[in-house]
């Protein structure tokens, strides 16, 4: 089956700093879609991104289907934005969605 | 927005009972899926659901399990039997394009 991989999978920023998550998928896939994991464990889901960059705040993200990664940009970033980070990409069959490990972000004040 | 709802958010549970955790998909979606994540792993995929059966199923998803939508609208997911190592957030997902929306998890804790 499809593998997912992301890096780093741990990161420590100071408040403020700027990061870039990456996620690298080994097959093509119909979809891809970021979510950040809040410390009381809920999936907060973030971008809906197959192909391109899209923006939403100080987030934003781009794939490039072609090449089989995806980008997430995190921008000033802020205590709340601690927690861990996945990708998960549907593959081509459609059945389910394939999860990386995560990217567990800290932000220190 | 609309969005996957689940319940409960938290259960406990003595070892060797069975625990149903429910969730309600958005009510236009076609594909309905639960996944399992135990504490700091990886979200592992349980099963997934199309058209009133199973579509695909995990080596996790053991005769320990089963699926339902009763009514409709809900989607459940039953642990028959439940082990300490059952205890693990679930989650709960649907879409009916690519798009997934999951639900915010139920955290099982079996004791």
């Amino acid at each position: 089956g499809i593998q997912v991989e992301q890096s780093p999978p741990d990161l420590i920023l100071q408040e403020g700093a700027n990061s870039t998550l990456r996620c690298n998928f080994s097959d093509s896939v119909n979809n891809l879609q970021w979510f950040h994991q809040n410390p009381w464990g809920q999936l907060i889901n973030l971008f809906y991104i197959p192909s391109g960059t899209k923006q939403n705040g100080r987030l934003s993200a781009t794939t490039v289907a072609t090449e089989r990664y995806s980008l997430l940009y995190i921008s000033s970033s802020q205590t709340t934005d601690s927690g861990v980070y996945f990708c998960a990409v549907l593959d081509n069959y459609g059945q389910n969605f394939v999860f990386g490990p995560g990217t567990r972000l800290s932000v220190l004040p | 927005e609309p969005e996957v709802t689940q319940t409960p958010s938290h259960q406990v549970t003595q070892m060797g009972q069975e625990v149903i955790l429910r969730c309600v998909p958005i009510s236009n979606h076609l594909y309905f899926y639960w996944y399992r994540q135990i504490l700091g792993q990886k979200v592992e995929f349980l099963v997934s659901f199309y058209n009133n059966e199973i579509s695909e199923k995990s080596e996790i998803f053991d005769d320990q399990f089963s699926v339902e939508r009763p009514d409709g609208s809900n989607f459940t997911l039953k642990i028959r039997s439940t082990k300490l190592e059952d205890s693990a957030m679930y989650f709960c997902a649907s879409h009916r394009e690519l798009e997934a929306f999951f639900g915010q998890g139920t955290r099982l804790t079996v004791v």
